[in-house]
């Protein structure tokens, strides 16, 4: 079955630093979105990505959080300035559209970002 | 603003026995509900899912009932099996451009021998 590739699968950072997570969603999807989930908690909504541009951000994503698909495969997450409580999971995930056959989320096995 | 909800956090069933997983909403405008498993250090993994126009679906040993006038909906697994030990998220989605999946809390299920 295709899958959703993250890179790196753990990233330690110090606060206040930039840091980008990588995505590489299934090739003919055309919906895509980063979740993430702090330990021990539900996995949350950041951001949903179609067409180029956000289709829908969660109160979580804010101006800290940007988002880019810069050659048609790759799909980035991008935290300008870390903070503590942004350690967590962060999982990528991609879909075909709604009223597909096959209209589930594929999820990546996540990338654990840790804020020292 | 816990939208998805999932008050067992754990459950425990014998191998060969039936779990039974629950799941409540409050968002009328959910019409499409999945369930995900999950082991640690993974991400989510499709199991099964039921659009609102049906009351239930079944997948192999996988069973998902969805009672929209209760806007409740429940996993069964038969016969459960030890690898079936792991995390059980319930999800709901609404229509939409990106049609966002809202998550529960998730249930930990361990299957005993």
């Amino acid at each position: 079955e295709p899958e959703v590739t993250q890179t790196p699968s753990h990233q330690v950072t110090q606060m206040g630093q930039e840091v980008i997570l990588r995505c590489v969603p299934i090739s003919n999807h055309l919906y895509f979105y980063w979740y993430r989930q702090i330990l021990g908690q539900k996995v949350e909504f950041l951001v949903s990505f179609y067409n180029n541009e956000i289709s829908e951000k969660s109160e979580i994503f804010d101006d800290q959080f940007s988002v880019e698909r810069p050659d048609g495969s790759n799909f980035t997450l991008k935290i300008r300035s870390t903070k503590l409580e942004d350690s967590a999971m962060y999982f990528c995930a991609s879909k075909l559209p709604r009223g597909s056959r096959n209209e589930k989320l594929f999820f990546g096995s996540g990338t654990q970002l840790s804020v020292l | 603003d816990q939208q998805v909800k999932q008050n067992s956090p754990s459950l425990s069933v014998q191998e060969g026995r039936i779990s039974i997983l629950n799941c409540d909403y409050t968002n009328s405008m959910f019409d499409y509900f999945l369930w995900y498993k999950k082991y640690p250090a993974e991400g989510p993994t499709f199991l099964i899912s039921i659009s609102s126009i049906k009351d239930k679906n079944e997948d192999g040993r996988f069973t998902v009932f969805l009672n929209k006038s209760a806007k409740h909906l429940s996993l069964h697994i038969v016969p459960s099996q030890p690898g079936d030990s792991a995390v059980y998220f319930c999800a709901a989605s609404a229509q939409g451009v990106a049609s966002k999946l809202t998550f529960g809390t998730g249930t930990r299920l361990q299957v005993t021998l």
